[in-house]
């Protein structure tokens, strides 16, 4: 496709219920990167995939989140048991190459919103 | 730890007049610098970005920024304001393995 696409755009959840927000990348980007935006905050990294290795996942907040990427293409952040505190945009980046060193540019899909009520 | 700090959360300057926002790092290896711009409901778009090729960098849409190692600085300017720039400014830094690592945020209005 053209850029990044994530589904859905919004989510509305209850506390307590299971989610998952897909991510489908640039085609042939090796790199895909996970982000959680808070309200009123920069991005912060999640999880980074290089094809279906995921190589990063020191940023994910607990245990009840979970992050796959099964054929090195779209990828898939899965939230169990969702809190409060989990409401937030959930962005997420894809890049070309993927050497440690580079600047490659992450484009960015528009986003899912998650509220938990 | 790595950080990146962007000062002032809002800024409102009017239209045709210089655009500042500000961006600070704390990097102690070479940075890579990056500048995103975010409208409402959509994603982050690259405005530009440092790889020490040039300490003056020109992005899209007007904007530019200067690398200044000895203040850790890459100030985000743009001469003139047009009502279309007004949105959220991230300044981020490349951290371990690629990840970005953001600033706060600056959120930029223009006064007709």
């Amino acid at each position: 496709g053209a850029g990044v696409s994530q589904s859905p755009r919004y989510k509305v959840a209850k506390r307590g219920q299971d989610v998952a927000l897909r991510c489908d990348p640039i085609s042939g980007h090796v790199s895909l990167f996970w982000y959680q935006q808070a309200l009123g905050q920069g991005p912060e990294f999640l999880t980074y995939f290089q094809n279906e290795a995921q190589l990063d996942k020191s940023g994910l907040p607990s245990d009840r989140f979970f992050a796959e990427r099964p054929e090195g293409s779209v990828s898939t952040l899965k939230i169990q048991r969702t809190q409060q505190e989990d409401s937030a945009v959930y962005l997420c980046a894809s890049s070309l190459v993927a050497k440690r060193t580079s600047t490659d540019t992450q484009y960015f899909g528009p986003g899912t919103r998650l509220t938990v009520l | 730890a790595q950080s990146v700090t962007q000062l002032g959360s809002h800024v409102s300057v009017s239209e045709g007049a210089l655009v500042l926002l500000r961006c600070n790092y704390s990097s102690s290896v070479p940075p890579y610098l990056f500048w995103y711009v975010q409208y409402p409901n959509q994603g982050l778009q690259l405005l530009l970005k440092y790889t020490s090729a040039a300490t003056l960098v020109k992005g899209i849409n007007g904007f530019e920024a200067e690398f200044k190692k000895s203040e850790t600085s890459f100030h985000l300017t743009k001469p003139s304001a047009h009502m279309s720039d007004a949105a959220e400014y991230f300044c981020a830094d490349r951290g371990q393995g690629g990840k970005l690592i953001f600033g706060q945020g600056t959120e930029l209005s223009v006064k007709p």
